[in-house]
């Protein structure tokens, strides 16, 4: 099976950074993926790592290691808009898409 | 970008009945769509696997009977709740993937229906 685990919930300051840790184990490893849900919304993409290392996305940014099992996404210059649900999930391709935990996120003035 | 639609976005209905939720990509083909369950302050749970032209794969749990799932074209599934009861009452919401080589990382998502078994 395929499990992912994030912190329920993290509370930081609008304009400050935060970083968001996910830890999966699955088989059959295609990807890590990053989504934003806003309560009562649908999800929307953020990043993507195929590839071990830091992808950029403007104020996103996601890591991946492989051999750890292991990501982060890292929200900078917070805003209080970035106040919602993160949720990381492994697949793609031909691969079905599993979700992780998720993690509330609440932006404080 | 990649537009899902998904009707309705919220159904009242009475235990018993059944009810249908359409997924369209708008202007994109999807050889997979993906139908998952979410609950309140949950994860989104993945109930069934899509693939035009064959018959859905239901994850582990999921009630094939209960929750008919069909991919008739590359732009449409729908899933039918039969029989509903008040724990069917939950956040359900599709999911297209781009045929293979276009973003197929991507999930691009409906806006979900809130359904309310009375």
């Amino acid at each position: 099976g395929q499990s992912l685990e994030q912190p329920s919930e993290v509370t930081a300051v609008e304009g400050a950074i935060v970083q968001i840790n996910c830890t999966y184990q699955t088989s059959g490893f295609y990807g890590l993926s990053w989504y934003q849900q806003h309560d009562g919304g649908a999800p929307t993409f953020l990043s993507y790592n195929g590839l071990d290392g830091l992808e950029e996305t403007g104020r996103f940014s996601s890591f991946l290691s492989r051999s750890d099992s292991y990501g982060y996404l890292l929200l900078q210059e917070l805003q209080m808009k970035d106040s919602a649900s993160y949720f990381c999930a492994v697949g793609g391709g031909y691969q079905k898409v599993t979700f992780g935990t998720g993690t509330k996120l609440q932006v404080i003035p | 970008g990649a537009v899902v639609s998904q009707h309705p976005s919220r159904v009242i209905c009475k235990s018993g009945t059944s009810v249908k939720i359409e997924c369209r990509s708008l202007d994109f083909q999807a050889t997979t769509m993906f139908w998952y369950r979410q609950f309140p302050k949950q994860s989104l749970m993945l109930m069934a696997t899509s693939n035009e032209g064959s018959k859905a794969t239901y994850e582990q749990g999921v009630e094939k009977d209960k929750f008919l799932i069909n991919h008739a074209s590359l732009t449409l599934s729908t899933l039918t709740v039969t029989s509903a009861h008040p724990e069917d009452s939950s956040f359900y919401i599709c999911s297209a993937r781009p045929q293979l080589g276009q973003h197929n990382e991507k999930l691009f998502f409906g806006s979900g229906t809130q359904l309310s078994v009375l």
